[in-house]
């Protein structure tokens, strides 16, 4: 079964800064997404980005990029000039046709 | 506001209680999911539903039993459920259940069993 793992349980940013959030994963497979997805105080989760495998230019949305080493089965999300509303619950996800799991989680605080 | 809603909210229930979580998509999915959500542990995938057709069971205890009557609606009833059922129950939908698609989750419901 193909593990996700988040080594960070927590992590805090001063508001403007940047921040990166660590994944590794493993796998076996050659044809896989990568997701990031975002859980704020109030539990819904949302989407933040996602990363096709095949593709080699990594993915951005707006102030979240990642850095995708396919090769060191690495998934980090940078988040840019952090926000006040970044502060959340972070989840790295991987999904395939025949698997889907998740990360832990990180924990971001967003200081002012 | 993404479109999957879920009731209740919050439930107490015993362990000898029958119960039942219901979650309904607006969206026009026809995959839906059900989460386990525990305090420091990965989100636990439970079952997968497409077009209406149970198609992945995660080696769930019996105890949870889903319904899916249509592709807007998802149930999750529960009995003789044990103290460490008690989490966050999510829900999930998306377009179809390719790996493609994204997840499009409900605001969970958190479940404490006494």
């Amino acid at each position: 079964a193909q593990t996700v793992t988040q080594s960070q349980p927590e992590m805090s940013v001063q508001e403007a800064e940047t921040v990166t959030l660590s994944c590794t994963y493993d796998t076996s497979e050659s044809d896989y997404y990568l997701f990031w997805y975002k859980q704020p105080p109030s539990r819904q989760m949302i989407l933040v980005i996602r990363q096709e495998a095949y593709k080699q230019q990594n993915a951005t949305e707006n102030r979240f990029s990642v850095n995708f080493q396919k090769a060191a089965k690495s998934f980090s999300l940078k988040i840019s000039d952090s926000q006040l509303g970044d502060a959340a619950m972070y989840f790295c996800a991987y999904r395939s046709a025949n698997d889907m799991r998740f990360g832990a989680g990180t924990r971001l605080t967003v200081k002012p | 506001e993404t479109g999957v809603t879920q009731t209740p909210r919050h439930l107490v229930m015993g362990m000898t209680n029958k119960k039942s979580l219901k979650c309904e998509q607006h969206l026009g999915h026809n995959a839906m999911y059900w989460y386990k959500q525990s305090a420091k542990k990965p989100l636990e995938l439970m079952f997968v539903y497409s077009l209406e057709e149970r198609v992945e069971n995660n080696s769930v205890p019996s105890r949870f039993s889903p319904e899916c009557p249509n592709s807007s609606h998802l149930f999750l009833h529960l009995h003789t459920l044990q103290p460490e059922d008690s989490a966050l129950y999510l829900c999930a939908s998306s377009q179809d259940r390719g790996p493609l698609y994204e997840q499009y989750f409900g605001p969970g419901t958190r479940l404490t069993v006494t």
